[in-house]
C-alpha cells in the first residue's frame, strides 16, 4: 500500500538547536517526495522537492531509497520556522499522498 | 495573477442538510484537487479532475460526496445529508498539466456540522 508515515504530531525545539522532521513512505515504485508548509494563517505552500536538491530557507531534504525516507533538516532553527509540515508522496499520475503532519513549535 | 480561491471561507451547518463548496483554480492550470484536512487526520485526498479525463474519485469518502468541474475551470464539491463527522477543513488546489508538479492550495473552506 501507498503511504507516508510522520510519526511525530509535534515537535518542539529551541532557538538555534538543529531540527530533523521525520518522514517515511511506502511504495514500491520510483517515488517523488515532497514537503509542504502551513505558517499560522497562510496557505500550505510547497517548501521543497527532492529532486531539485535545493535548500529552502535554510531547511534540506535527502531520498534515502534503502530507509524509503525524506526527513526534513535544519541545522539551526529559527522561531519562524514554527508551522505545520507534511510530507507528501506523488505516485504517478496525478495523486498525492499527504502525511499526517508534524507541528513543529520552535521556542526562543 | 490571482491564486486559488474558494466560497465560503466558513460554512455552518445543521446535520442532515446539504453543502456545496466552490474552488476557482489559478488560470490555466488543468489539474485541480480536492482535500480535507482534520485534526490528527493530515491531508486526506478526495477527488483530482485532470483536463478532461475521468476525475479520479478513489477518495470520496462516500456516495454522499460529489463533486464536478465545469467547463474545466470551476469546481463544486458537493456534500450531502451531512454529518458531524464532515466536520474539517476543505481545501482545494491546482497545478498545471504535469504530474508531481507543485500544487497551489486555496484558503480553505471550514465546514462545522451541528
Amino acid at each position: 500500500a501507498q503511504r507516508v508515515t510522520q510519526p511525530e504530531k509535534l515537535l518542539s525545539v529551541f532557538k538555534g538547536a538543529p531540527v530533523e522532521l521525520k518522514c517515511n513512505y511506502s511504495y514500491s515504485g520510483s517515488p517523488e517526495l515532497f514537503w509542504y508548509v502551513q505558517y499560522s494563517r497562510q496557505r500550505l505552500q510547497l517548501l521543497l522537492r527532492h529532486i531539485s536538491r535545493e535548500s529552502i530557507k535554510g531547511f534540506t531534504a535527502d531520498l534515502n531509497k534503502g530507509e524509503t525516507s525524506f526527513h526534513l533538516k535544519k541545522p539551526f532553527a529559527q522561531e519562524e520556522d514554527s508551522a505545520m509540515y507534511y510530507c507528501a508522496l506523488h505516485t504517478g499520475g496525478f495523486k498525492t499522498i499527504f502525511g499526517a503532519g508534524t507541528r513543529l513549535f520552535v521556542k526562543a | 495573477g490571482a491564486g486559488v480561491s474558494q466560497s465560503p471561507s466558513n460554512k455552518v451547518t445543521e446535520k442532515g442538510k446539504d453543502v456545496e463548496l466552490r474552488c476557482d483554480p489559478i488560470s490555466g492550470h488543468t489539474a485541480l484537487y480536492w482535500y480535507r484536512q482534520s485534526l490528527g487526520q493530515g491531508l486526506e485526498f478526495l477527488i483530482y479532475f485532470q483536463g478532461n479525463s475521468a476525475p479520479d474519485k478513489s477518495g470520496l469518502p462516500s456516495d454522499r460526496f460529489s463533486a464536478e468541474r465545469t467547463g474545466g475551470s470551476v469546481s463544486t464539491l458537493t456534500i450531502q445529508r451531512t454529518q458531524q463527522e464532515d466536520s474539517a477543513v476543505y481545501l482545494c488546489a491546482s497545478s498545471v498539466a504535469t504530474g508531481g508538479a507543485e500544487q497551489f492550495f486555496g484558503p480553505g473552506t471550514r465546514l462545522t456540522v451541528l
